[in-house]
């Protein structure tokens, strides 16, 4: 069964230091999302990615967050300048068209 | 804002017993909802999911029902298994078309056996 891979499945940083975090979708998915989910809390959207741009994102998603489809299988977060808020867990989600988005295991980043 | 939220934040049953989850969702454009299951560790996992024409649909040992009149989405396990233990969350989207989850706090179902 297809899925959706990420790596690495921990990433431990010091605070202002940059991440890409990896996430190779279902390959013959169209839509392609990130979520976080800090310690305890509920599964928040980041950003959607669709046509090779961003077609919506989120407040988290600010100046300091990119994301790339740098090929035709992975697609990257970008963290520029990490701080110790944004130690969390990340999941990436691909999506064909329409119905479930199926999501990855998780990155989890600590920020020190 | 939108939001989507869980009526409660733990669910203790016992194995064999039928356990039903609950969540309230803000948006009444809201047209598409899922349940995940998430495992400690894991990234969230499909269980089942409703459109808002319906108001209900069967899984294998799960049913979800929706309620839009009082926006209110439940899930119903039956027969619950110890495998079962997780936390569940909501999500509900505007559009069936690649739109953003917007997801419930989470419910942690525990089943003794």
């Amino acid at each position: 069964e297809p899925e959706v891979t990420q790596t690495p499945s921990h990433q431990v940083t010091q605070m202002g230091q940059e991440v890409i975090l990896r996430c190779v979708p279902i390959s013959n998915h169209l839509y392609f999302y990130w979520y976080r989910q800090i310690l305890g809390q509920k599964v928040e959207f980041l950003v959607s990615f669709y046509n090779n741009e961003i077609s919506e994102k989120s407040e988290i998603f600010d100046d300091q967050f990119s994301v790339e489809r740098p090929d035709g299988s992975n697609f990257t977060l970008k963290i520029r300048s990490t701080k110790l808020e944004d130690s969390a867990m990340y999941f990436c989600a691909s999506l064909w068209q329409d119905g479930e988005q199926f999501f990855g295991p998780g990155t989890r980043l600590t920020v020190l | 804002g939108e939001s989507v939220g869980l009526h409660l934040p733990t669910l203790s049953v016992q194995e064999g017993d039928n356990s039903i989850i609950n969540c309230a969702y803000s948006n009444s454009a809201s047209d598409y909802f899922i349940w995940y299951k998430q495992e400690s560790g894991k990234g969230p996992q499909f269980i089942i999911d409703i459109r808002s024409n319906m108001d209900k649909r069967q899984g294998q040992r799960v049913t979800v029902l929706l309620n839009k009149t009082v926006k209110h989405l439940s899930l119903q396990i039956a027969a619950t298994q110890p495998g079962d233990s997780a936390v569940y969350f909501c999500a509900a989207q505007k559009d069936n078309q690649g739109g953003k989850l917007i997801f419930g706090q989470g419910t942690e179902l525990s089943v003794k056996p």
